[in-house]
């Protein structure tokens, strides 16, 4: 069975740049597992940061941003601030199956 | 603004129907998916189904032959309706919207705790 991996956690400093991806156990990531990103504070609803592997959902700020890099997709955010600290998962279309990654847990420190 | 609102009992026995309805506010539910994902305390978030005007859903495999999603248009409410629950169904369930176009949920309730225990 196939799983959606993603770095358990990652810190980053204010004002910092940081990269968390997104992959699988078996084979690559493309722009045809339709890649999406969500962002969730402890005790709230997720929200959607980006859709499509690049678009950006309403209302997120362009700091936020999605790419292919290598054989995984992955989430930059550029200029990191302090409520930028929360979990953050991706999701992967494989065939008709919507399977979401473990979380990566982000410190802004 | 398109809002969302789950509600449902907070306590379900074992082997019993956990069933919660979603109530869309601000906006039709017609021409829309609608979905639930679910995250167990303290763990992550894990895809349960979704549907488009009561048709078969999109499920998990995981939950497959347990889940129904029902869509109520004259109430603007969808509804899950997962079976024969255990201690391993209990969970913050969240609806949401499902972008078809996207592939994505792009919008989203704000959770409601189940429990199943007896």
């Amino acid at each position: 069975q196939t799983v959606v991996t993603q770095e358990p956690s990652f810190s980053v400093s204010p004002g910092g740049t940081v990269t968390l991806t997104c992959g699988l156990t078996s084979g690559s990531v493309s722009p045809l597992n339709f890649p999406s990103w969500y962002q969730q504070t402890p005790g709230q609803a997720p929200r959607t940061l980006i859709y499509s592997t690049t678009i950006r959902s309403s209302g997120v700020p362009n700091r936020f941003s999605g790419s292919i890099l290598g054989n995984k997709a992955a989430l930059t955010i550029t200029g990191a601030q302090a409520d930028d600290e929360c979990d953050y998962y991706c999701v992967l279309s494989l065939g008709s199956s919507v399977i979401f990654g473990g979380g990566t847990k982000l410190t802004v420190l | 603004q398109v809002q969302l609102q789950e509600s449902g009992p907070g306590l379900v026995k074992p082997s019993e129907t956990l069933s919660l309805t979603c109530t869309v506010s601000g906006g039709s539910i017609n021409n829309y998916y609608w979905g639930w994902v679910r995250q167990p305390p303290g763990r992550g978030l894990d895809f349960l189904a979704y549907s488009f005007n009561n048709g078969g859903p999109n499920d998990n495999p995981s939950v497959k032959s347990r889940v129904t999603i029902s869509v109520d248009t004259t109430k603007n409410q969808f509804s899950l309706h997962l079976s024969s629950v255990t201690a391993a169904d209990t969970a913050v369930y969240y609806c949401a919207r499902w972008f078809e176009a996207g592939w994505a949920f792009d919008l989203w309730g704000r959770g409601t705790l189940v429990i199943v225990s007896s």
